[in-house]
């Protein structure tokens, strides 16, 4: 069964990177056609698609972010990575990363000194 | 980029008996070729958020079939035939045809 799993620190400083991980599990990363995608959930806003990952590290990220994003995929460790840099209070909420098909639990991460 | 918008935004369905979320986009959801790329999601309390239904009507393994998904260019909709207890929570839908792919702003069901 296919399997996501983020992890990273839950409290990050404004100003200072957000890095988080996704273990995958249950497939292999480069499998199929598919891309590996971030999305978050601030605190009673909508949803907010990151950007997605290719397996060849091809990226596509959100406009909105784009200037702060950075992903990438280690195919040997069955993972992929979010960078999210100089952050804000306004980045604080719920990260998840997915498939599209399959989702992580979720991680919530506080942007606070 | 397109913004999608659900209603109602909330819905307190009796158990057993139907309910229906709307969910609609500023700008045609057809791409190239043919499809509509609408996704559905539920979460349920305390979840992440689980697909239900992707590509308009296509319903996700395992999916119990009193949901349906319908609707076409800019006006979808999700029906549940009979209201479970276990279908309390927030359904999002989320087009994919353009870049980025935006949600709407959740239902959330509560069944009495």
């Amino acid at each position: 069964q296919v399997q996501l799993q983020e992890s990273g620190p839950r409290l990050v400083k404004p100003s200072q990177t957000l890095s988080l991980t996704c273990a995958v599990s249950g497939v292999s990363i480069t499998s199929g056609v598919y891309y590996w995608s971030w999305i978050r959930q601030p605190a009673g806003k909508r949803l907010e698609w990151i950007g997605r990952v290719y397996p060849s590290g091809s990226t596509n990220y959100n406009p909105s972010l784009k200037s702060r994003v950075n992903m990438s995929v280690d195919t040997t460790k069955n993972q992929f990575s979010l960078k999210l840099n100089s952050v804000t209070a306004a980045d604080t909420g719920f990260y998840y990363c997915s498939r599209g098909d399959y989702w992580g639990q979720g991680i919530l991460v506080t942007v606070s000194s | 980029e397109v913004v999608m918008t659900q209603s109602p935004l909330s819905l307190t369905v009796t158990l057993g008996q139907p309910a229906s979320i709307s969910c609609w986009s500023n700008q045609s959801l057809l791409y190239s070729d043919g499809n509509a790329y609408l996704t559905w999601f539920q979460q349920r309390p305390g979840q992440s958020p689980r697909r239900l239904i992707y590509t308009v009507s296509k319903r996700d393994s395992g999916v119990p079939d009193r949901f349906t998904g319908s609707g076409s260019t800019t006006d979808f909709t999700l029906k549940i035939s009979r209201v479970e207890a276990e279908d309390v929570g927030v359904y999002f839908c989320m087009q994919g045809t353009h870049w980025p792919p935006t949600f709407g702003q959740g239902t959330k069901v509560e069944v009495k």
